[in-house]
């Protein structure tokens, strides 16, 4: 049973536009929620991440939005560049450990020069 | 400072046979956990280790095992290989259970 999902398995946008990555997830007792960026033949390396407490996290050009009574999060990425081209994978937690880690099934992100 | 290392990048087994794949975490880092990979699944928990400890065990059979040696560095064994089991294995460290995943770049293994 998947616990947090990314519906959309890619994305292509245009370079400088506003991409947005969207999450869901069904169990309402995560109370911490994080961004990996993997690019081909490499790990995922941690983006950015949210709270609970929260409903808005920014760096730099990468803002989370945390939609608590929708159980949704989005990833912003403006303005797009090639080098933003990876997969991006949201994860979920409600306690500590990696166990306590649920993630999505990633989405493509393309960005077209 | 050096990141996780996973060894080997690539292997290629038959059905039937055992893998042994190996981690070393960052430097300091105490928590060594094992995830799979494959497409349209995510990233699947396997296990996660704590000074020498299993800490956590994922929803796999017990092919699946691991372990961690007294200086933090993990491996992943998986016996009886399937052709299911063709997937990428990420190893994370992290400092500990309160920190954000350090991965390593994966081995990719196909089983034939």
């Amino acid at each position: 049973d998947q616990q947090v999902k990314q519906n959309s398995p890619s994305l292509s946008v245009q370079e400088g536009r506003i991409s947005i990555l969207n999450c869901d997830y069904t169990n309402s007792m995560f109370d911490y929620f994080l961004w990996y960026k993997k690019y081909p033949a490499e790990g995922p390396t941690f983006l950015i991440s949210i709270s609970s407490i929260k409903d808005k996290n920014e760096d730099g050009r990468f803002t989370v939005f945390l939609n608590k009574s929708a159980k949704h999060l989005s990833l912003h990425i403006v303005p797009s560049q090639p080098g933003d081209s990876a997969v991006y994978f949201c994860a979920a937690t409600s306690g500590t450990g990696a166990n306590n880690l649920f993630f999505g099934t990633g989405t493509r992100l393309t960005v077209i020069p | 400072k050096a990141g996780v290392t996973q060894t080997p990048r690539y292997l290629i087994k038959t059905r039937g046979q055992q893998v042994t794949l190996s981690c070393s975490p960052i430097s300091g880092h105490r928590s060594v956990s094992w995830y799979q990979q494959t497409p349209g699944q995510g990233l699947q928990f396997l296990f996660e280790y704590f000074s020498e400890t299993q800490r956590n065990k994922g929803n796999f059979p017990g092919r699946f095992s691991g372990r961690q040696f007294s200086n933090s560095r993990s491996e992943m064994n998986v016996s009886t290989l399937e052709l299911g089991d063709s997937a990428l294995y990420l190893c994370a460290s992290s400092l500990d259970s309160h920190s954000p995943l350090h991965f390593g770049n994966g081995t990719r293994l196909t089983v034939t």
